[in-house]
């Protein structure tokens, strides 16, 4: 079973520039979250999609977006990037909305020049 | 305000010792509280715990759920350097996972 993929692997952007992530959660799959982690800090919540609707979201402001299509595949957008938006971004999906496991992908480290 | 927080922080033991990771919880709508360990990027997934008193094992790892105290314990016996990592606790409520800020477990040869 494939886990849980992210892409890219690593990014490069200067400010005020507009990146997108990607997420492809594990088959079968509905909820999908992504997470920031700056260096050496912990998961900070972004989003939450289920079932194509974003369910929640962390304390971010309003240029993080994202969105998840009809095959649970989700995208994260970061317009006006901040140098301090560079971080780890996880990826993780669940089979339901509470009460498994999620599964992380490997993250997209992105760098803000 | 839900909360989840783990202790110690920080921890550097020997190989071959025992060590026990705390994480304690204040939410509002208790489902569930779950295990990862994550070294370089992704967390892996560790253990799922609902009911109490159960202990859930896999290989060296254990651990367990006290709803009366509002607590979990993971232990880790025998420990080996490959344990050296950030052990998080999530805590399932209300639809959102709330996580603790992690334990930095060092194992030194």
């Amino acid at each position: 079973e494939a886990g849980v993929t992210q892409s890219p692997t690593h990014l490069i952007k200067t400010r005020g520039q507009q990146a997108t992530l990607r997420c492809s959660p594990i088959s079968g799959h509905t909820s999908v979250y992504w997470y920031q982690q700056a260096l050496g800090l912990g998961l900070q919540f972004l989003l939450w999609y289920d079932e194509g609707e974003e369910r929640n979201r962390g304390n971010f402001p309003p240029r993080f977006s994202g969105r998840q299509f009809p095959n649970y595949s989700s995208e994260l957008n970061v317009n006006a990037l901040e140098l301090e938006d560079s971080a780890l971004y996880l990826c993780a999906s669940r089979i339901r909305a509470y009460n498994s496991p999620l599964h992380f992908g490997n993250g997209t480290r992105l760098t803000v020049t | 305000e839900d909360k989840v927080v783990q202790s110690p922080l920080s921890l550097v033991v020997h190989e071959g010792d025992t060590v026990t990771l705390n994480c304690s919880y204040e939410v509002t709508n208790f489902r569930s509280l779950l295990w990862y360990k994550q070294e370089k990027k992704a967390p892996t997934f560790l253990f799922m715990l609902t009911s109490s008193g159960i202990e859930k094992k896999s290989g060296r790892l254990s651990s367990i759920l006290d709803k009366k105290e509002l607590s979990s314990i993971l232990n880790i016996t025998a420990t080996q350097t490959g344990d050296s990592a950030i052990y998080l606790c999530a805590v399932d409520s209300n639809y959102q996972l709330i996580w603790g800020a992690g334990t930095k477990l060092i194992i030194k040869p």
